[in-house]
């Protein structure tokens, strides 16, 4: 496709499971990004990727939350024992150079509701 | 990253004009304004960006004093379907660091009939 993908779009799980959430970047894209959005709130960072190498995940809030994008294309956001906090919507944004430059590419999101 | 101070609403009717006003008082020398538009369901879109004075696309504008300590998005004619949350983005675009990009709680537009 020509945007970036994310799957899936809506994720319903009990509280202490693990989810895994997708992003297929636009294809040709070094830099992938993940974000979390609360209700009401404006985006903010969790980690960023440039090709397979995942060079910031300052923003990760536990230890709970795993990234990777082993081929540096696709990347897997993993929350392992989700808890209640953890409902939010995941945004996945690729960009094409080696940093930002201020055009991010977002995804649709992943709506994750723990029950 | 220099910090941004948006009004939280707007309110506008279809076929007028909107200028929204993000105030940077900090704002550092190499800090570039980026303004994003997001749509219920969807995520972020990039509209416009600039460093100094005027800058002009095929959505808006982006108007920019010269002590750069604010700046202005302005929608020309909008219509019901650019109701949506403006976000205003300051940092340094070059800066290893600009991947975090903060953006704060925005501005809600909401365009009548």
């Amino acid at each position: 496709g020509a945007g970036v993908s994310q799957s899936p779009r809506y994720k319903v799980a009990k509280r202490g499971q693990d989810v895994a959430l997708r992003c297929d970047p636009i294809s040709g894209h070094v830099s992938l990004f993940w974000y979390q959005q609360a209700l009401g709130q404006g985006p903010e960072f969790l980690t960023y990727f440039q090709n397979e190498a995942q060079l910031d995940k300052s923003g990760l809030p536990s230890d709970r939350f795993f990234a990777e994008r082993p081929e540096g294309s696709v990347s897997t956001l993993k929350i392992q024992r989700t808890q209640q906090e953890d409902s939010a919507v995941y945004l996945c944004a690729s960009s094409l150079a080696d940093r930002v430059t201020g055009e991010l590419f977002f995804g649709e999101g992943s709506r994750l509701t723990v029950l | 990253l220099a910090k941004t101070t948006q009004p939280i609403s707007m309110d506008s009717y279809e076929g007028q004009e909107v200028n929204i006003t993000c105030s940077h008082n900090n704002i550092a020398t190499n800090d570039y304004i980026t303004w994003y538009q997001q749509f219920p369901s969807q995520g972020p879109r990039f509209i416009i960006q600039g460093y100094k004075t005027k800058v002009t696309n095929e959505v808006a504008s982006l108007f920019i004093p010269a002590d750069r300590k604010s700046s202005t998005l302005s929608l020309p004619r909008v219509s019901l379907s650019d109701t949506a949350v403006y976000y205003c983005l300051v940092g340094d675009i070059r800066a290893q660091g600009f991947q975090k990009l903060v953006f704060g709680t925005g501005t809600r537009l909401l365009v009548s009939p």
